[in-house]
């Protein structure tokens, strides 16, 4: 069975530049989620959608980020634009049904560097 | 809120040495709890879980016992290898949160042969 996919793996842009990562879950899971993890630190949720339907997005900074999954399958972060403390990993996981004590199953992510 | 706090890391070992990494969790209620392996150059996998009190998960020869009295969730291993070598993530999932994970800060254990 296939992970989850992320690209790119590594993107290197110049601040006020806008950036995207895409992200493929596993086949069958419903639930999708970003998440945004800084040096040194655990990851931290930015958006949950439940399908297509983004059902936790209170912990993103919507001024500059934005999310879509279209057809309730891949998704994709956008951030525009970029600013310097948004150098981060960048990841996506998925789950089958949401629900709070199941496995959450984590793509490579994406590193990101705002220069 | 909900929070999770890790023992500071990082961690070194010698091959064979006994293992434990503390976790203790802030959080109303009974939450699931998660360790988390990150090895270099991959994404998080769960290592174990358990979701209620008084559980005890396990994995690879990993340990970890649900501790409601104390609010602990302590990773144990009794003969760490070479390929141990990973940041060890706790954390914790609430039903009033959604399925939103609540990570701590990560430990980075090295395993020396």
């Amino acid at each position: 069975e296939a992970g989850v996919v992320q690209s790119p793996r590594y993107k290197i842009i110049e601040k006020k530049q806008p950036v995207a990562f895409w992200c493929n879950p596993i086949s069958g899971h419903n639930t999708l989620y970003w998440y945004r993890q800084n040096l040194g630190q655990g990851p931290e949720l930015l958006i949950r959608y439940e399908n297509e339907e983004a059902v936790d997005d209170s912990q993103l900074p919507k001024d500059r980020f934005s999310a879509e999954r279209l057809k309730g399958v891949d998704s994709t972060l956008k951030i525009q634009p970029a600013e310097l403390g948004d150098s981060a990993v960048y990841l996506c996981a998925s789950a089958t049904g949401g629900s709070w004590w199941e496995t959450q199953y984590f793509g490579p992510g994406t590193r990101l560097l705002v220069l | 809120g909900n929070s999770v706090t890790q023992m500071e890391g990082p961690v070194t070992l010698s091959e064979e040495a006994f293992l434990t990494i503390n976790c203790t969790y802030t959080a109303t209620g009974y939450p699931s709890l998660f360790w988390y392996v990150q090895y270099p150059g991959e994404g998080l996998q769960l290592l174990l879980k358990a979701t209620k009190a008084d559980d005890k998960g396990s994995n690879k020869g990993f340990e970890a016992t649900y501790r409601k009295e104390t609010t602990s969730f302590h990773l144990e291993k009794g003969s760490v290898q070479v390929s141990d070598s990973a940041v060890y993530f706790c954390a914790l999932s609430k039903e009033t949160s959604g399925s939103r994970l609540t990570f701590g800060e990560g430990t980075q254990l090295t395993v020396n042969p």
